[in-house]
């Protein structure tokens, strides 16, 4: 199972929006509407920010929003503040009743 | 509060076996599917394999098939991997999570467990 396509790096300043995607497959992205995303700050747990391609989980901003068209997902988030700076990995659910991440993408507020 | 706290991780050989252990709280643990994740130093994220709630039903990324193999013990909320073969590319923080029951992903995660593959 190949890992989904994330980009290294993403940057914006604060109060910008930033989206990330996340390109897989019609076997995992594309297939299924389980994509979710993860924040983890260095030294951290990862986070759940949202579910099923766009829900958020109870007390997540809702500066944090999920789309997908096709087999590519997207996380953006609004009115970037200092504490989004993160790495951030998206997830799918796959056709072989597993699971694969993506390389994850780091995201710099400057 | 819910809680999973991992704990067996260690300094181990190549080619050995290592057993990890996840006690979970607060949550009625049985109910429940558990997942293994981990995590290389600096590197991303991989899942690992996943239990169902009952322990019926068990799946594993094809890095780990036939060499890992996931348990569970409802009388005692606890979550195992074991993990035998060891090899250099295994070593990472491996965390426990559980399952969002019925939405096929993760939400809570322990704290997680370094195991180290070397010489």
């Amino acid at each position: 199972q190949s890992a989904l396509t994330q980009p290294a790096s993403v940057s914006g300043s604060p109060g910008q929006s930033i989206t990330i995607s996340c390109t897989g497959s019609s076997s995992d992205v594309g297939g299924y509407n389980y994509v979710s995303w993860y924040q983890q700050h260095p030294g951290k747990v990862p986070k759940l920010m949202i579910y099923e391609v766009s829900n958020r989980p109870s007390g997540i901003s809702c500066r944090f929003s999920g789309s997908k068209s096709g087999n590519t997902a997207s996380l953006t988030i609004s009115g970037l503040q200092a504490e989004d700076e993160a790495d951030y990995y998206c997830t799918s659910y796959t056709s072989s009743s597993t699971w694969v991440f993506g390389g994850g993408t780091k995201l710099t507020v400057l | 509060q819910v809680q999973l706290v991992e704990s067996g991780g260690g300094v181990v050989q190549p080619g050995r076996s290592l057993r990890l252990s996840c006690a979970a709280s607060g949550f009625t643990f049985s109910s429940y599917g558990i997942h293994w994740v981990r995590q290389a130093p600096g590197k991303g994220l991989e899942w690992v394999a996943v239990i169902s709630y009952d322990g019926s039903n068990k799946d594993y990324a094809d890095s780990v098939k036939g060499r890992f193999t996931i348990s569970r013990d409802n009388s005692k909320n606890r979550l195992y991997l074991e993990m035998n073969s060891l090899r250099a590319e295994d070593t990472a923080m491996y965390y426990c999570a559980k399952d969002l029951s019925g939405h096929y992903t993760f939400d809570i995660w322990g704290q997680g467990t370094m195991v180290t593959v070397s010489s």
